[in-house]
């Protein structure tokens, strides 16, 4: 069973909208991350997170320790944001051993 | 700076053939690891490494072998290829308590 949910699955946008996506996660973590993969790409990190707020552009990202939940925004989405985003669990600390959800597919249409 | 730099980027394999997925890192991370993508899963951790000549097993280690001989390189060995085993396979690296540094991804087909 894997331990960090993601929701939703599937998202489509029109250009300019505001975009949440959610993560939910099981147990106690060091940080959770959130990643961007394109199409037939590579992965690339945008947060690492254990508290409060990160933004970075038109990307922010919050978690909630006491819900054991996480949130990404985009504002202004615009079609080049259209990727897969990936929410993944640190729970090994020294380790860096990550549990990944299983990514919301995101379009973005002009 | 590379980065981390996979090879090769696609491989058709025959069911029982070995081969060696091949992982550097240039940034001089301790921690590197290797992960499979596939279709409505996860990425899962396969194996990793917490510095030269040390590993230790991930989620889903059957089938595959791992060494570290050096802090740059971080090979993936297949011993037996099954159908099972295509997937999309990535390598990360990373310091800790920092975001990991991901390959491009080998894409890898086992008839």
């Amino acid at each position: 069973k894997n331990e960090v949910e993601q929701s939703p699955q599937n998202l489509t946008a029109q250009e300019g909208e505001f975009i949440t996506i959610n993560c939910s996660y099981s147990v106690g973590i060091s940080a959770l991350h959130w990643l961007q993969q394109h199409p037939g790409g590579g992965i690339v990190s945008l947060f690492m997170l254990s508290s409060g707020k990160k933004k970075h552009g038109r990307l922010i990202a919050t978690i909630n320790i006491q819900e054991k939940h996480s949130s990404l925004h985009i504002t202004a989405s615009h079609p080049r944001d259209s990727a897969v985003y990936i929410c993944a669990a640190d729970y090994g600390g020294a380790t860096n051993k990550l549990i990944f959800g299983t990514g919301t597919l995101l379009a973005v249409q002009p | 700076n590379a980065g981390v730099t996979q090879t090769p980027k696609f491989q058709v394999l025959k069911t029982g053939q070995s081969m060696t997925l091949q992982c550097a890192q240039d940034m001089n991370h301790e921690y590197m690891s290797w992960y499979r993508q596939d279709p409505g899963m996860g990425l899962r951790l396969i194996h990793y490494s917490v510095g030269a000549g040390i590993t230790d097993q991930g989620e889903v280690p059957n089938g595959y072998n791992v060494s570290r001989s050096t802090t740059e390189d971080f090979p993936l060995r297949l011993l037996s290829a099954a159908p099972s085993q295509t997937s999309v396979y990535f390598c990360a690296s990373g310091a800790y308590y920092q975001p990991q540094h991901f390959g491009d991804g080998t894409r890898l087909s086992i008839l």
